[in-house]
């Protein structure tokens, strides 16, 4: 079954270590998304990529980085610069940028130890 | 500025009660899409609707229904005799299609956590 994967699903961020989320799908899809997701509050674009090798910073990027090298692969680096990385992270994608709905994956939880 | 409103943050029914959700909007684009996505407690969003800015028309799927009022920027969700199986977060959502910096995002509302008991 085509599908987004994520992994792994909970995360452990010790003070000042950069960690990788992994987001995979099998779609066929040109746009990929990462949001965050903070309790009470709804999802927030975190980085898109309407392309392979392209992406652009979302409405938080700061503390985050992504790289696009394979079109079924946009992994997501939360740096020890995100002061507040503790979240729930969602990767989403689409057939191209701009088509709707968005797929998503079942997630990967981040906690700081 | 929040344009997507969900001002019910958690909303507890005994099975069988129907439930409404509201979900208020603001944008000032003419052409956008409205959604609603359910979260089950496996955190995964699962597409429920889409509705664009040009078509009112209500829609009834199985138990689902929803209304959609420009007039008042609202995309009200109900679900008909609940379920325990209903019981997650449901999520009003927006996308702009007028603007090249919006055109693609989905702007989220907060989430109204459904809990359906038996």
């Amino acid at each position: 079954d085509g599908g987004i994967t994520q992994s792994p699903k909970y995360l452990f961020r010790k003070e000042g270590q950069n960690v990788t989320l992994s987001c995979e799908q099998n779609l066929n899809h040109d746009a990929m998304y990462w949001y965050r997701q903070d309790p009470g509050q709804g999802l927030r674009l975190i980085y898109y990529s309407q392309i392979v090798n392209d992406f652009q910073k979302g409405d938080i990027a700061e503390g985050y980085s992504v790289s696009r090298e394979k079109k079924e692969s946009f992994p997501l680096t939360v740096t020890s610069a995100q002061k507040n990385p503790t979240a729930f992270y969602l990767c989403a994608s689409s057939i191209y940028w701009g088509d709707q709905p968005q797929h998503f994956g079942d997630g990967t939880r981040l906690s700081i130890l | 500025a929040q344009k997507v409103t969900q001002a019910q943050t958690e909303i507890s029914v005994v099975e069988k009660e129907d439930v409404t959700l509201d979900c208020v909007y603001e944008t000032r684009d003419t052409t956008y899409y409205l959604f609603w996505y359910k979260q089950p407690p496996s955190g995964e969003l699962v597409f429920l609707i889409r509705r664009n800015s040009f078509d009112e028309q209500n829609e009834i799927s199985g138990r689902y229904s929803w209304n959609f009022q420009k007039s008042t920027s609202s995309f009200n969700f109900t679900i008909t005799a609940s379920q325990v199986v209903d019981s997650a977060v449901y999520f009003c959502a927006l996308s702009e299609v007028g603007t090249t910096d919006s055109w693609g995002k989905l702007q989220f509302g907060a989430g109204t956590q459904v809990v359906v008991t038996p």
